[in-house]
């Protein structure tokens, strides 16, 4: 167990759909990030919250969202959903330090039929 | 914006010696971190280096050089279990956001 908490693990659903991805980050650390891995491709950058604010942007469609809890926890909410957004979404959090890294989520994969 | 390149495969031997090279472009540097991937498994931390020179960790090393915004990391006494993709990432941009952007990954096969 990692410390991040990411539900759910998977998630079947249908074009033009809106789900919502969770995300608990690993206890005292306050950034949480949003990526997404399609097959056998990088990490793509989607969007950083700290402290409940938003802190950096990525490619992120318009027709996904985030927000941050005042618990911390993240949501990342995608709608309209199509084909194409099938993929693994991680979540990470961080301390203040790049030195100790990120300490990712197991992932949710979201399958689009 | 940032960049990194790094090889898409790399094909060693049990018990022998893998480096994955890493060239980067970035605005600003502020260090260069490795992450493990196995399949259908959330990335781990590896490394992170600021600084030139070799950092050590067990059976894993990694090296900087910020002039030739290059790095790599190094896998000595291949175990089959290193099988998996190997990232390098940088802190993306001059902002104060420690958003990392990841390089598209090197699938590491090691083979009996």
């Amino acid at each position: 167990d990692s410390g991040v908490t990411q539900t759910p693990k998977h998630l079947i659903t249908a074009t033009g759909q809106r789900v919502t991805l969770r995300c608990s980050p690993r206890s005292g650390d306050l950034s949480v990030y949003w990526y997404q891995q399609s097959l056998d491709q990088g990490l793509q950058f989607l969007i950083q919250y700290y402290n409940g604010e938003e802190r950096a942007k990525g490619n992120i469609l318009e027709r996904f969202s985030a927000q941050q809890f005042p618990d911390l926890h993240s949501e990342l909410n995608l709608s309209s959903l199509e084909l194409g957004d099938s993929a693994l979404y991680f979540c990470a959090s961080s301390g203040r330090q790049l030195s100790y890294g990120y300490t990712f989520g197991s992932g949710t994969r979201l399958t689009v039929v | 914006g940032q960049s990194l390149e790094q090889p898409s495969e790399v094909t060693a031997v049990e018990g022998a010696i893998v480096q994955i090279n890493c060239t980067y472009q970035t605005s600003g540097f502020y260090g260069l971190s490795w992450y493990q991937q196995h399949d259908g498994g959330a990335p781990t931390f590896l490394s992170y280096n600021a600084l030139d020179g070799l950092e050590e960790t067990g059976r894993f090393s990694s090296f900087l050089s910020r002039s030739d915004s290059y790095g790599y990391l190094l896998l000595q006494e291949l175990q089959m279990k290193d099988s998996a993709s190997y990232f390098c990432a940088v802190k993306g941009g001059k902002d104060s956001s420690y958003k990392l952007i990841f390089g598209s990954g090197t699938r590491l096969l090691v083979r009996p």
